[in-house]
């Protein structure tokens, strides 16, 4: 069985330019996170979608990022304008439910420049 | 606040050398405990859930226990295959999400 899959894997921008970020989670699984990952650090919440609603937002930078997950598959995030301090991994995570064990894709490295 | 707090921040251990990380958690309504390990440049991936204080599960040199403040993730003989960063995570039930620790970079050398 596939896993999580995200695209792409690494990014180098300038800042103030936008980016965006692409996850298709687990075949099955309603819940999708998109997790920050500042390095040295552990993964923090950004947003959790249950099919295409959003669950918790609450600590989704919401002047600059965005993040929608159409017909309750895919999912995308995005950063406008990136910032320096946006430089981390973004990972995308999946659970067949909420509670339930989420599982990792491999992220999105991203370092603003 | 919910809170995961993991010690030793690194640990540095020869081939064979028994040892313990700790994980130490503050959460509302806990719904369990999630341990992960991390390869560089990769996503998490998932090792043990446990729920209840005194619950233990095992998984070829990893152990992992649970009390009611702390977890306890035990490698027996580490190998060098082994190393890697190992996170805690624990689930509130209250606030519906999963609370990530700072993690344990082990590394064992040969």
């Amino acid at each position: 069985e596939a896993g999580v899959v995200q695209s792409p894997r690494y990014k180098i921008i300038e800042k103030k330019q936008p980016v965006a970020f692409w996850c298709n989670p687990i075949s099955g699984h309603a819940t999708l996170y998109w997790y920050q990952q500042i390095l040295g650090q552990g993964p923090k919440l950004l947003i959790q979608f249950q099919n295409n609603g959003v669950v918790d937002d609450s600590q989704l930078p919401k002047d600059r990022f965005s993040a929608e997950r159409l017909k309750g598959v895919d999912s995308t995030l995005k950063i406008q304008p990136a910032e320096l301090g946006d430089s981390a991994v973004y990972l995308c995570a999946s659970s067949f439910m909420r509670q339930e064990t989420q599982y990792f894709g491999p992220g999105t490295r991203l370092l603003v420049l | 606040e919910d809170q995961v707090t993991q010690s030793p921040e690194a640990l540095r251990l020869q081939e064979g050398e028994s040892s313990s990380l700790n994980c130490s958690y503050t959460v509302s309504g806990l719904r369990g405990l999630f341990w992960y390990r991390q390869d560089p440049g990769k996503g998490p991936e998932f090792l043990f859930t446990l729920y209840s204080a005194g619950e233990e599960k095992e998984k070829e040199r990893l152990k992992a226990t649970l009390t009611k403040k702390e977890s306890f993730l035990h490698i027996t003989a580490p190998k060098p295959e082994d190393s890697a960063t190992y996170l805690c995570a624990a689930y509130s039930g209250n606030t519906g999400k999963l609370i990530f620790g700072q993690g344990t970079t082990l590394q064992v050398k040969p």
